[in-house]
Protein backbone atom coordinates (compact mmCIF):
# COMPACT_ATOMS: atom_id res chain seq x y z
CA UNK A 1 0.00 0.00 0.00
CA UNK A 2 1.34 3.84 -0.98
CA UNK A 3 1.42 6.10 2.19
CA UNK A 4 0.93 8.54 -0.17
CA UNK A 5 -1.76 8.26 -2.57
CA UNK A 6 -1.40 11.14 -5.90
CA UNK A 7 -4.40 11.45 -8.33
CA UNK A 8 -5.45 11.24 -10.68
CA UNK A 9 -2.74 9.08 -12.08
CA UNK A 10 -2.99 10.73 -15.54
CA UNK A 11 -4.34 13.90 -16.90
CA UNK A 12 -4.63 15.02 -20.73
CA UNK A 13 -6.23 18.58 -21.04
CA UNK A 14 -6.07 21.44 -23.83
CA UNK A 15 -3.56 24.23 -23.05
CA UNK A 16 -5.07 27.36 -21.32
CA UNK A 17 -7.28 24.64 -18.96
CA UNK A 18 -6.73 24.68 -15.33
CA UNK A 19 -6.03 21.63 -13.27
CA UNK A 20 -5.43 20.56 -10.08
CA UNK A 21 -3.71 17.24 -8.34
CA UNK A 22 -3.68 15.33 -5.09
CA UNK A 23 -1.27 13.98 -2.65
CA UNK A 24 -3.17 12.51 0.30
CA UNK A 25 -2.59 10.35 2.92
CA UNK A 26 -3.72 9.08 6.68
CA UNK A 27 0.02 9.88 8.32
CA UNK A 28 0.89 13.38 9.34
CA UNK A 29 3.73 15.02 7.64
CA UNK A 30 6.39 17.27 9.09
CA UNK A 31 6.90 18.79 5.33
CA UNK A 32 5.84 17.74 2.10
CA UNK A 33 7.47 18.75 -1.13
CA UNK A 34 6.71 18.71 -4.68
CA UNK A 35 8.63 17.92 -7.84
CA UNK A 36 8.29 17.78 -11.29
CA UNK A 37 10.15 14.82 -13.47
CA UNK A 38 10.84 14.76 -17.09
CA UNK A 39 11.52 11.76 -19.31
CA UNK A 40 15.05 10.79 -18.72
CA UNK A 41 15.69 13.44 -15.52
CA UNK A 42 15.91 13.47 -11.72
CA UNK A 43 12.95 15.10 -9.80
CA UNK A 44 13.31 18.88 -9.34
CA UNK A 45 11.81 20.14 -6.37
CA UNK A 46 9.50 22.89 -6.89
CA UNK A 47 8.12 23.46 -3.48
CA UNK A 48 8.29 22.29 0.35
CA UNK A 49 5.61 23.26 2.19
CA UNK A 50 5.70 22.86 5.91
CA UNK A 51 2.97 24.67 8.08
CA UNK A 52 -0.83 22.94 7.99
CA UNK A 53 -2.86 25.75 5.73
CA UNK A 54 0.26 27.04 4.06
CA UNK A 55 -0.24 28.28 0.57
CA UNK A 56 2.62 29.01 -1.57
CA UNK A 57 2.21 30.32 -5.57
CA UNK A 58 5.15 29.60 -8.14
CA UNK A 59 4.06 31.69 -10.83
CA UNK A 60 0.80 29.85 -12.46
CA UNK A 61 0.81 26.82 -9.62
CA UNK A 62 -0.42 27.32 -6.12
CA UNK A 63 0.37 24.76 -3.55
CA UNK A 64 -1.25 24.01 -0.81
CA UNK A 65 -0.78 21.79 2.68
CA UNK A 66 -4.05 20.83 4.62
CA UNK A 67 -4.75 21.48 7.98
CA UNK A 68 -3.84 18.58 9.09
CA UNK A 69 -0.70 18.10 7.35
CA UNK A 70 -2.26 14.53 5.69
CA UNK A 71 -2.39 16.13 2.49
CA UNK A 72 -1.47 18.90 -0.25
CA UNK A 73 -2.89 20.02 -3.66
CA UNK A 74 -1.12 21.45 -6.56
CA UNK A 75 -3.24 23.91 -8.68
CA UNK A 76 -2.10 25.09 -12.05
CA UNK A 77 -3.74 27.84 -13.99
CA UNK A 78 -3.69 28.50 -17.67
CA UNK A 79 -1.78 25.62 -18.32
CA UNK A 80 1.11 25.74 -21.02
CA UNK A 81 2.68 22.44 -22.98
CA UNK A 82 5.90 23.22 -21.06
CA UNK A 83 4.05 22.32 -17.77
CA UNK A 84 3.83 19.04 -19.17
CA UNK A 85 5.70 16.18 -16.90
CA UNK A 86 5.52 13.80 -13.83
CA UNK A 87 4.39 15.66 -10.48
CA UNK A 88 5.44 13.67 -7.64
CA UNK A 89 4.92 14.71 -3.95
CA UNK A 90 7.00 13.92 -1.00
CA UNK A 91 6.10 13.75 2.36
CA UNK A 92 8.61 13.87 5.27
CA UNK A 93 7.88 12.15 8.77
CA UNK A 94 8.66 13.73 11.54
CA UNK A 95 10.95 10.98 13.01
CA UNK A 96 13.25 10.74 9.91
CA UNK A 97 13.98 13.82 8.74
CA UNK A 98 16.02 12.96 5.89
CA UNK A 99 13.71 10.27 4.17
CA UNK A 100 11.60 11.47 1.66
CA UNK A 101 8.06 9.08 0.83
CA UNK A 102 6.77 9.85 -2.73
CA UNK A 103 3.55 9.38 -4.17
CA UNK A 104 3.69 7.26 -7.13
CA UNK A 105 2.97 10.17 -9.24
CA UNK A 106 0.85 12.11 -11.84
CA UNK A 107 1.57 12.08 -14.89
CA UNK A 108 0.12 15.30 -16.72
CA UNK A 109 0.10 15.68 -20.66
CA UNK A 110 -1.02 19.58 -22.05
CA UNK A 111 -1.43 19.49 -25.67
CA UNK A 112 -1.58 22.83 -27.17
CA UNK B 1 29.62 22.66 -9.96
CA UNK B 2 26.89 21.61 -12.61
CA UNK B 3 24.94 19.79 -9.84
CA UNK B 4 24.51 16.18 -8.63
CA UNK B 5 26.63 13.86 -10.94
CA UNK B 6 25.59 10.23 -11.77
CA UNK B 7 27.22 7.78 -14.49
CA UNK B 8 26.86 6.05 -16.21
CA UNK B 9 23.35 7.41 -17.35
CA UNK B 10 22.47 4.30 -19.00
CA UNK B 11 23.86 0.42 -17.69
CA UNK B 12 23.37 -2.63 -19.22
CA UNK B 13 24.59 -5.95 -17.08
CA UNK B 14 23.51 -9.66 -17.92
CA UNK B 15 22.12 -11.32 -15.40
CA UNK B 16 24.68 -12.25 -12.33
CA UNK B 17 27.18 -9.68 -13.22
CA UNK B 18 27.80 -7.02 -10.99
CA UNK B 19 26.91 -2.74 -11.46
CA UNK B 20 28.49 0.17 -9.89
CA UNK B 21 26.92 2.67 -10.03
CA UNK B 22 28.32 6.71 -9.34
CA UNK B 23 27.15 9.58 -7.89
CA UNK B 24 29.32 13.08 -7.37
CA UNK B 25 27.29 15.41 -4.80
CA UNK B 26 26.99 19.11 -5.09
CA UNK B 27 30.20 20.94 -4.00
CA UNK B 28 29.42 21.38 -0.81
CA UNK B 29 27.21 18.61 0.19
CA UNK B 30 28.36 15.95 2.46
CA UNK B 31 24.99 14.37 2.99
CA UNK B 32 24.36 11.71 -0.03
CA UNK B 33 20.73 9.50 -0.89
CA UNK B 34 20.17 6.88 -3.18
CA UNK B 35 16.54 6.04 -4.68
CA UNK B 36 15.46 3.51 -6.72
CA UNK B 37 12.35 4.30 -9.12
CA UNK B 38 10.78 1.79 -10.56
CA UNK B 39 8.55 2.04 -13.98
CA UNK B 40 5.38 4.51 -13.48
CA UNK B 41 6.03 4.54 -9.93
CA UNK B 42 7.79 6.54 -7.39
CA UNK B 43 10.72 6.95 -5.54
CA UNK B 44 11.76 4.68 -3.49
CA UNK B 45 14.33 5.11 -0.25
CA UNK B 46 17.48 2.91 -0.35
CA UNK B 47 20.07 4.58 1.66
CA UNK B 48 21.41 7.73 3.35
CA UNK B 49 24.77 8.29 4.16
CA UNK B 50 27.72 11.25 4.99
CA UNK B 51 31.40 10.87 4.44
CA UNK B 52 32.69 7.32 5.24
CA UNK B 53 29.77 6.40 7.18
CA UNK B 54 26.30 4.79 6.39
CA UNK B 55 23.51 6.56 8.08
CA UNK B 56 20.21 4.65 7.24
CA UNK B 57 19.94 1.47 4.87
CA UNK B 58 17.12 0.75 5.70
CA UNK B 59 15.56 0.80 2.05
CA UNK B 60 18.26 -1.27 0.72
CA UNK B 61 17.99 -4.71 0.19
CA UNK B 62 20.16 -6.62 2.84
CA UNK B 63 21.41 -9.28 0.46
CA UNK B 64 23.74 -8.37 -2.72
CA UNK B 65 23.22 -4.57 -2.30
CA UNK B 66 26.14 -2.31 -1.23
CA UNK B 67 26.44 1.31 -0.53
CA UNK B 68 29.27 3.80 0.47
CA UNK B 69 30.79 7.41 0.29
CA UNK B 70 34.46 7.32 1.04
CA UNK B 71 36.28 10.34 2.33
CA UNK B 72 37.43 10.96 -1.08
CA UNK B 73 35.72 10.77 -4.44
CA UNK B 74 31.93 10.30 -5.77
CA UNK B 75 29.59 7.65 -3.43
CA UNK B 76 28.99 4.23 -5.02
CA UNK B 77 26.02 2.05 -5.03
CA UNK B 78 26.86 -1.74 -5.46
CA UNK B 79 24.67 -4.22 -6.78
CA UNK B 80 25.94 -7.88 -6.69
CA UNK B 81 24.46 -10.63 -9.09
CA UNK B 82 22.18 -8.51 -10.73
CA UNK B 83 18.80 -10.15 -11.51
CA UNK B 84 15.88 -8.90 -13.87
CA UNK B 85 13.98 -7.37 -10.71
CA UNK B 86 16.59 -4.70 -10.21
CA UNK B 87 15.90 -2.60 -13.62
CA UNK B 88 15.36 0.52 -12.79
CA UNK B 89 16.32 4.34 -12.82
CA UNK B 90 18.39 4.93 -8.99
CA UNK B 91 18.71 8.20 -8.36
CA UNK B 92 21.21 9.84 -5.87
CA UNK B 93 20.31 12.87 -4.29
CA UNK B 94 22.84 15.30 -1.93
CA UNK B 95 22.11 18.36 0.00
CA UNK B 96 24.26 20.43 2.80
CA UNK B 97 22.40 19.71 5.59
CA UNK B 98 20.63 16.45 6.69
CA UNK B 99 17.11 16.44 5.02
CA UNK B 100 17.30 19.92 3.77
CA UNK B 101 18.15 21.20 0.32
CA UNK B 102 17.43 17.94 -1.94
CA UNK B 103 19.18 18.21 -5.60
CA UNK B 104 18.81 14.81 -7.38
CA UNK B 105 20.94 13.96 -10.38
CA UNK B 106 19.83 12.59 -13.62
CA UNK B 107 19.63 9.03 -12.21
CA UNK B 108 21.49 6.07 -13.75
CA UNK B 109 19.02 3.33 -15.75
CA UNK B 110 19.90 -0.25 -15.48
CA UNK B 111 18.64 -2.35 -17.77
CA UNK B 112 19.46 -6.64 -16.26
CA UNK B 113 19.15 -8.85 -19.54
Amino acid sequence: TQLLEQSPQFLSIQEGENLTVYCNSSSVFSSLQWYRQEPGEGPVLLVTVVTGGEVKKLKRLTFQFGDARKDSSLHITAAQPGDTGLYLCAGVLGDSSYKLIFGSGTRLLVRP
Amino acid sequence: NAGVMQNPRHLVRRRGQEARLRCSPMKGHSHVYWYRQLPEEGLKFMVYLQKENIIDESGMPKERFSAEFPKEGPSILRIQQVVRGDSAAYFCASSPRQGEGYTFGSGTRLTVV
